[in-house]
């Protein structure tokens, strides 16, 4: 089955790195995301990554994969107060739909 | 530019009413999504459509009807019997071609009220 697991919340002063963590469980999945929603606001792609990388990394974002235990994380370094958002992991399952994970509320402290 | 397109942004509905609420595109995209967001439960699906004249259920379709008449719009009733319908609802859109990795683009939501 699909299933994407998210920690609710995490909290960090502003400066040091955040990491967001997510569980899936389709081992078919080809390809992963990582979306931020600020409040009242829809959903922004902020990164993607294949299902044969292990890490990308774009600007202040790092995403690791591993998926032989099926988990992903995204790295924000020097966090900032701008970064406080919900952030989802999600995974392309079957039918092309993206499965969603709970979501994980990041609070950054100054 | 293109984009998705929500409306209203809020929206109050008495109890007993039907209500629907908007999604337009101009991405030229295939496939269109209606997400419901509940605090702490992340997002459900409703409905979904891959081609027009075509839609299918999602995990909670119970309540809710949609139509795709036209490529660009997927509107989304609220029916008289979903007895819960206060939530935050999305409306998401992407290209149908398997090899693209753009993930989905989403409109900026309706808040939806029961008063």
């Amino acid at each position: 089955g699909e299933d994407v697991e998210q920690s609710l919340f995490l909290s960090v002063r502003e400066g040091d790195s955040s990491v967001i963590n997510c569980t899936y469980t389709d081992s078919s999945s080809t390809y992963l995301y990582w979306y931020k929603q600020e409040p009242g606001a829809g959903l922004q792609l902020l990164t993607y990554i294949f299902s044969n990388m292990d890490m990308k990394q774009d600007q202040r974002l790092t995403v690791l994969l591993n998926k032989k235990d099926k988990h992903l994380s995204l790295r924000i370094a020097d966090t900032q107060t701008g970064d406080s958002a919900i952030y989802f992991c999600a995974e392309k399952g079957r039918f092309q739909k993206l499965v969603f994970g709970t979501g994980t509320r990041l609070l950054v402290s100054p | 530019d293109g984009g998705i397109t929500q409306s209203p942004k809020y929206l109050f509905r008495k109890e007993g009413q039907n209500v629907t609420l908007s999604c337009e595109q101009n991405l030229n995209h295939d496939a269109m999504y209606w997400y419901r967001q509940d605090p702490g439960q992340g997002l459900r699906l409703i409905y979904y459509s891959q081609i027009v004249n075509d839609f299918q259920k999602g995990d909670i379709a119970e309540g809710y009807s949609v139509s795709r008449e036209k490529k660009e719009s997927f509107p989304l009733t609220v029916t008289s019997a979903q007895k819960n319908p206060t939530a935050f609802y999305l409306c998401a859109s992407r290209y149908r071609e398997l090899t693209r990795e753009d993930g989905y683009t989403f409109g900026s939501g309706t808040r939806l009220t029961v008063v």
